[in-house]
């Protein structure tokens, strides 16, 4: 399953947008690039999950190029609650023991 | 719906000693699994199930048992605890078996072996 790479860490000031870009070089057909959240203390929260161009739900945008080997996670607007780390994972629908948290992006929002 | 639901949230053990890590979920999810979260690491998959009274080995499952017996249960059980499994441990569950379904997690359980 491809592996991701994405930056260690950002920082933002509140009420700028932030885009966190996600590297998947080797991604498959059938692959989805999907992304977690989590805050400290707690278990990994599921944002959104795309497959190619932009995806948009009410927390999120994912915008994915047409040769699918990057993306980018969107933020509008980020509050001091959106401080948290990032995880960009490429999802196969054969197996969910195939999923791969890497290190993922932290984010730190500065007041 | 309590959702996934994780105790104890903090244990701590000597060397040798054993202890189970209950995780429950009330969604009716097939699929289960197991994972441990230490410190500047992502999460690492121990087992997982993809249904009642079916197990199988993750990415580090050595040093640890699992079962499941009942759609919503599937315990962790740490037979002689060492130092190196000090970590956190998430379960998480879905609907399916398909990586590309929702994973909701638990809360955590925070082990320290001493």
């Amino acid at each position: 399953l491809a592996k991701t790479t994405q930056p260690i860490s950002m920082d933002s000031y509140e009420g700028q947008e932030v885009n966190i870009t996600c590297s998947h070089n080797n991604i498959a057909t059938n692959d989805y690039i999907t992304w977690y959240q989590q805050f400290p203390s707690q278990g990994p929260r599921f944002i959104i999950q795309g497959y190619k161009t932009k995806v948009t739900n009410e927390v999120a945008s994912l915008f994915i190029p047409a040769d699918r080997k990057s993306s980018t996670l969107s933020l509008p607007r980020v509050s001091l609650s959106d401080t948290a780390v990032y995880y960009c994972l490429v999802a196969r629908e054969t197996g969910a023991n195939n999923l791969f948290f890497g290190t993922g992006t932290r984010l730190t929002v500065i007041p | 719906n309590a959702g996934v639901t994780q105790t104890p949230k903090f244990q701590v053990l000597k060397t040798g000693q054993s202890m189970t890590l209950q995780c429950a979920q009330d969604m009716n999810h097939e699929y289960m699994s197991w994972y441990r979260q230490d410190p500047g690491m992502g999460l690492r998959l121990i087992h997982y199930s993809v249904g009642a009274g079916i197990t199988d080995q993750g990415e580090v499952p050595n040093g640890y048992n699992v079962s499941r017996s009942t759609t919503e249960d599937f315990p962790l059980r740490l037979l002689s605890a060492a130092p190196s499994q000090t970590s956190v441990y998430f379960c998480a569950s879905s609907y399916g078996g398909s990586s590309t379904d929702t994973q909701y997690f638990g809360p955590g359980t925070r082990l320290t072996v001493l």
